[in-house]
C-alpha cells in the first residue's frame, strides 16, 4: 500500500534556528512529491515539487530535496511567519488520476 | 487572479439533511479533485472529476455521497443523510491537467453536523 509518513508531527524552534522536516514514503513508483503549507482554517497553499532523486527547489527560507525513499525540507534562519503545518503528499504511477497521497503533516511553531 | 472558490465556507446541518458543498476551479482548469480532512486526521483523496465525467471515486463513501462537474458550473460534493461523522473539512483542488500537474487548494468548507 502507497504510504506517506512526516516526523517529527510537531516543532518548536526559536527564531533562526535551522531545522529539517522529513517525509518518507513507501509508493509502487514515485511521479511526484510535492510540499504544502497549510494555515489554521485555510487551504493547502502550493510550496514545492520534485520528480526525480537528486533533485532540490528553493523559496526564500525553504529548501526541497529529495531522496528514492524520503524528501526533507529544510527551513533555514525562520521567521514566526513561517509557523504553520506542512504538508507532503505523492502521486504514484502506476495509474494515471493524479490524486494526491497526504502525510499526516508537521505543525511547526517559531517563536520569536 | 482568482484562485479556487469553494462555499459556504461553514456549513451546519442538523443530522438526515443534505449538505452541497461548491467549487469553482482555478480559470482555465478543467481538473477537480475533492479531499476531505477529519479532526486530527490528514487529508484523504475522495474523487476525481473533469468535467461531465468521474474519472476517479476510489475515496468516496459507497453510500450518500456523490459528486459532479458539469460543463457549465461549479464542481458540486452532495452528501445526502448527513451524520456526525461526516463533520469534517471539504477541500477542493484544480489542476490544469493530471499527471504531474500541480494543485491548487480552495479554502475549504467546514462541515459541521449536529
Amino acid at each position: 500500500e502507497d504510504q506517506v509518513t512526516q516526523s517529527p508531527e510537531a516543532l518548536r524552534l526559536q527564531e533562526g534556528e535551522s531545522s529539517s522536516l522529513n517525509c518518507s514514503y513507501t509508493v509502487s513508483g514515485l511521479r511526484g512529491l510535492f510540499w504544502y503549507r497549510q494555515d489554521p482554517g485555510k487551504g493547502p497553499e502550493f510550496l514545492f515539487t520534485l520528480y526525480s532523486a537528486g533533485e532540490e527547489k528553493e523559496k526564500e527560507r525553504l529548501k526541497a530535496t529529495l531522496t528514492k525513499k524520503e524528501s526533507f525540507l529544510h527551513i533555514t534562519a525562520p521567521k514566526p511567519e513561517d509557523s504553520a503545518t506542512y504538508l507532503c503528499a505523492v502521486q504514484v504511477v502506476p495509474g494515471n488520476t493524479g490524486k494526491l497521497i497526504f502525510g499526516q503533516g508537521t505543525t511547526l511553531q517559531v517563536k520569536p | 487572479n482568482a484562485g479556487v472558490m469553494q462555499n459556504p465556507r461553514h456549513l451546519v446541518r442538523r443530522r438526515g439533511q443534505e449538505a452541497r458543498l461548491r467549487c469553482s476551479p482555478v480559470k482555465g482548469h478543467s481538473h477537480v479533485y475533492w479531499y476531505r480532512q477529519l479532526p486530527e486526521e490528514g487529508l484523504k483523496f475522495m474523487v476525481y472529476l473533469q468535467k461531465e465525467n468521474i474519472i476517479d471515486e476510489s475515496g468516496m463513501p459507497k453510500e450518500r455521497f456523490s459528486a459532479e462537474f458539469p460543463k457549465e458550473g461549479p464542481s458540486i460534493l452532495r452528501i445526502q443523510q448527513v451524520v456526525r461523522g461526516d463533520s469534517a473539512a471539504y477541500f477542493c483542488a484544480s489542476s490544469l491537467d493530471r499527471g504531474q500537474e500541480t494543485q491548487y487548494f480552495g479554502p475549504g468548507t467546514r462541515l459541521l453536523v449536529l
